[in-house]
């Protein structure tokens, strides 16, 4: 089957890194995506890894490894208003019209 | 500008009542979808539709029927409504079947309550 694994919460200090890590299981794999969502909001695009390494934008980074199938989205410099809800997410094995979301990651940022 | 915007934003309504969700993009792209987003956040994807033609039913009961008019635009109308029916409904576009980058540009999300 596909499948992504998330951490459910993590809670981390203002100005801290939090790293969210996804593992995941498809027989067939493009590449890795992000999100992120605040309560009441929409889900928003946030980065997209579809080799091994780091890519980085801003104060927000995503690492995948293909061999682990693992990734994981690194915060630097948390803010008040990075506290969201985070999601892994790849396109389906049997077709590329289906994005496939992992369960999330709720992040709690405390001053 | 609103790049995908679904109205209404909240619906509450009967068991058994009928309702339709209305969407539309002004991004130019070819795809898109409806996801529902449960109680515990949990998104699944429902219907996308690629220029109008169904392309993804994901195992949707046929209470659920989106229709397509053009590009821009995917409706979703639910019929017999049922408690677990209760979620927030996105819907959601991309340029080229998600293209390579998984980069879905959502809605503001669609409240449904049914009592």
């Amino acid at each position: 089957g596909q499948s992504l694994e998330q951490p459910s919460e993590v809670t981390a200090v203002e100005g801290a890194i939090v790293q969210i890590n996804c593992t995941y299981q498809t027989s067939g794999f493009y590449g890795l995506s992000w999100y992120q969502q605040h309560d009441g909001g929409a889900p928003t695009f946030l980065s997209y890894n579809a080799l091994d390494g780091l890519e980085e934008t801003g104060r927000f980074s995503s690492f995948l490894s293909r061999s682990d199938s693992y990734g994981y989205l690194l915060l630097q410099e948390l803010q008040m208003k990075d506290s969201a809800s985070y999601f892994c997410a790849f396109l389906g094995v049997d077709s590329s019209y289906k994005l496939i979301f992992g369960s999330g990651t709720r992040l709690l940022v405390r001053p | 500008d609103t790049a995908v915007s679904q109205t209404p934003k909240y619906l509450v309504t009967q068991m058994g009542n009928d309702k339709s969700i209305k969407c539309e993009q002004n991004l130019g792209h070819d795809t898109m979808y409806w996801y529902k987003q449960d109680s515990k956040k949990f998104l699944k994807i429902m219907f996308s539709y690629n220029n109008k033609e169904l392309i993804i039913n994901e195992t949707v009961p046929n209470r659920f029927s989106p229709k397509s008019p053009d590009k821009a635009h995917l409706n979703l109308h639910i019929n017999s409504l049922e408690l677990g029916d209760s979620a927030v409904y996105f819907c959601a576009s991309s340029q080229v079947a998600s293209g390579n980058t998984g980069e879905l540009f959502f809605g503001e999300g669609s409240r449904l309550t049914v009592l």
